[in-house]
This record gives structure tokens, sequence and C-alpha cells, in this order.
């Protein structure tokens, strides 16, 4: 079964240092991967997505990700972090075959808090 | 852009009540999903649907219903709301596998 592991519940880091949250998943075929953001009370908004192709993904907000099919990883970085990238981050991989196409299962979140 | 556009951000009901939590999209997606997220639990898939009347449980649908009469709109029904469903209730619309487009949410607090 398809499952997302994201080792870390709660992250802080300095304002202006690099961010590396960590993401592996399992998954038999070829994953279609994605990360999203949550900032508080709000709904989900997607960072970047990975289908095929360059593993290194860009992103919005400065954010990119490394699709390592080896380690079955799939880690968000930031070269320097800002005071508002203080949300909670998902990990997700599609599962989209047969009638639940689209279907993505979720990590349970990183919270990221970023120090003045 | 896309919107997901949730009924209510907050909404207090009383035990027992019928509870209709309202989502509508305006892409022509395929696919409507609902989840609920709660502390330390992270995102629960509850229902999805992949096209008008259909409909599939996902990982925790006791206690609740959904109904999809139109492509736009997928309702969630909590047939008679208890305190364990207070939670934040989030509706997704996605096109086959290009990811989900989320709502704001809707928090619900039974009381």
């Amino acid at each position: 079964a398809q499952s997302v592991t994201q080792p870390d519940i709660h992250i802080t880091v300095s304002e202006g240092a690099s961010l590396e949250l960590r993401c592996n998943y399992s998954y038999g075929a070829t994953p279609y991967l994605f990360w999203y953001v949550q900032s508080p009370g709000q709904g989900l908004q997607l960072l970047l997505k990975y289908f095929s192709g360059d593993t290194l993904v860009q992103g919005i907000k400065g954010f990119e990700a490394e699709f390592k099919r080896s380690q079955s990883s799939f880690n968000l970085r930031k070269p320097s972090v800002h005071w508002s990238d203080a949300a909670e981050y998902f990990c997700a991989v599609g599962a989209g075959y047969g009638g639940s196409q689209g279907n993505l299962i979720f990590g349970k979140g990183t919270k990221l808090s970023v120090k003045p | 852009d896309v919107k997901v556009t949730q009924s209510s951000r907050y909404l207090v009901k009383r035990t027992g009540e019928k509870v209709f939590l309202e989502c509508v999209q305006d892409m022509d997606h395929e696919n409507m999903f609902w989840y609920r997220q709660d502390p330390g639990l992270g995102l629960r898939l509850i229902y999805f649907s992949y096209d008008v009347k259909m409909k599939e449980k996902g990982d925790i649908p006791e206690g609740y219903s959904v109904s999809r009469e139109k492509k736009e709109r997928f309702s969630l029904i909590l047939e008679s709301a208890s305190t364990n469903q207070t939670s934040m209730y989030l509706c997704a619309s996605s096109l086959r596998r290009w990811g989900y487009t989320f709502g704001s949410g809707t928090r619900l607090t039974v009381v």
C-alpha cells in the first residue's frame, strides 16, 4: 500500500537559515509527488509537484524539491527562510489508478517555526 | 485560478443535528474530496467522488454521507452530529492526477 512518512513533526529554524523538510514515500510505480503548505486557519496551497523528467523541481515562494528514487525521498528545501514561511508542510503521493484517479495520500505534516 | 469555495469558515452545531457542509469548484474538475484534519493525525479522507452521482468511501466514512448531484458541488453530510466530529473539514478538487486545489476549510464545533 502507498504511504508517506514525514519524520519530523516540528522543526524550528532561524530566519535566513536554510531549510530541508524530509519526505519518504512507499509506492510501487513511478510516483506523482507533491508538497503543500498550510498557513494557520487556512486550506492547503500547492508548492510544487513532480511527475517525471528533471528530478529537481522548482516551486512557488522560492522552494524546491529533489526526487531521489533510490532513497524513495522527495525532500523540500529553501536556501533562506523568511518569517512568513512559518506554517505546516505536507508531502503527498499520487495513487491515481482505476476508480480512484487523482487520489492523493498525505503525510502527517511538519510544522515549521521560524525564530527571528 | 481554480477556486474551491466552502460555504462556511466556522460552524457551531448541537449534538444530534443534521449538518451539511457545502463545497463548490469552478473549474469543471472531475474529482472532489472531503478530508478532516485533526492535530497529530494529519488529513484523513472521508469520501471522494470522481463523477456526478459517484461516490467512494475513504478511510473514515462512518457517521458521514455525501452527495454529488452536479459536477461542481460536493456536499458532506453529518447525519447526526457528535462531539467527536468536531474538526477542521477540507474540501478539494482535482483534474485526474494533477494535484488538488483546496478550499479554505470549515472549522466545525459540535457542542
